[in-house]
């Protein structure tokens, strides 16, 4: 079965640190998408980055980076010198294909906050 | 920039009455999903649409019904609200593809009394 799970429930740093949010996935697909999302306290879930699953390229995007590692089926996300703007709920997503249309598969979230 | 919109931010009802929770995009997106958020379980698929009056049953179907007449529009319908349905309810849009990434609204927060 297709699932998606984040271990850290909560993780709490002071500014300026860096931090990693796991991220391990199972599917049955040769093809699929990993992705992750913020939602900030606003509610409103924002898109970071889509990897596809032929693709085991880190990505780095300013002070985000991103580790897809086929072998461990996991997929972390690093956030380099942490700041208060980080602190939102932090999800990572598998799609899966189905007949009808592509669905994506939320995992549980993790929660940090950055302290000043 | 695109958007997704939810009627409410905030909706309080009674157990027993009937509630329409409201999705619009102005993406042209073919497919939209409504989803649930609680506490430590992350996000739950209750029904998705990938054309105009058409729907699937998504992970948590039980209790709910959907609606879509207008490609633009996707309704989440409480048939009798239940104190067990008090929850965040989030609406997304994507592209029909598998790297499609879904857009999403601010939700709606229901309180069931």
């Amino acid at each position: 079965a297709q699932k998606v799970t984040q271990a850290q429930t909560e993780i709490s740093v002071v500014e300026k640190e860096d931090v990693t949010l796991d991220c391990v996935y199972e599917t049955r697909d040769t093809t699929y998408y990993l992705f992750w999302y913020k939602q900030p306290p606003s509610g409103e879930l924002v898109f970071l980055i889509r990897r596809n699953s032929f693709d085991e390229q880190n990505e780095i995007s300013g002070r985000y980076s991103w580790n897809f590692q086929k072998s461990t089926s996991s997929f972390n996300f690093t956030i380099t010198a942490s700041q208060v703007v980080d602190s939102a709920v932090y999800f990572c997503a598998l799609s899966e294909l189905r007949s009808s249309a592509s669905k994506i598969i939320f995992g549980s979230g993790t929660r940090l906050s950055i302290r000043p | 920039d695109v958007k997704v919109t939810q009627s409410s931010r905030y909706l309080v009802k009674r157990t027993g009455e009937k509630v329409f929770l409201e999705c619009v995009q102005d993406m042209d997106h073919e497919n939209m999903f409504w989803y649930r958020q609680d506490p430590g379980l992350g996000l739950r698929l209750i029904y998705f649409s990938y054309d105009v009056k058409m729907k699937e049953k998504g992970d948590i179907p039980e209790g709910y019904s959907v609606s879509r007449e207008k490609k633009e529009r996707f309704s989440l319908i409480l048939e009798s609200a239940s104190t067990n349905q008090t929850s965040m309810y989030l609406c997304a849009s994507s592209l029909p593809s598998i790297f499609g990434e879904q857009y999403f609204g601010p939700g709606t927060r229901l309180t069931v009394t």
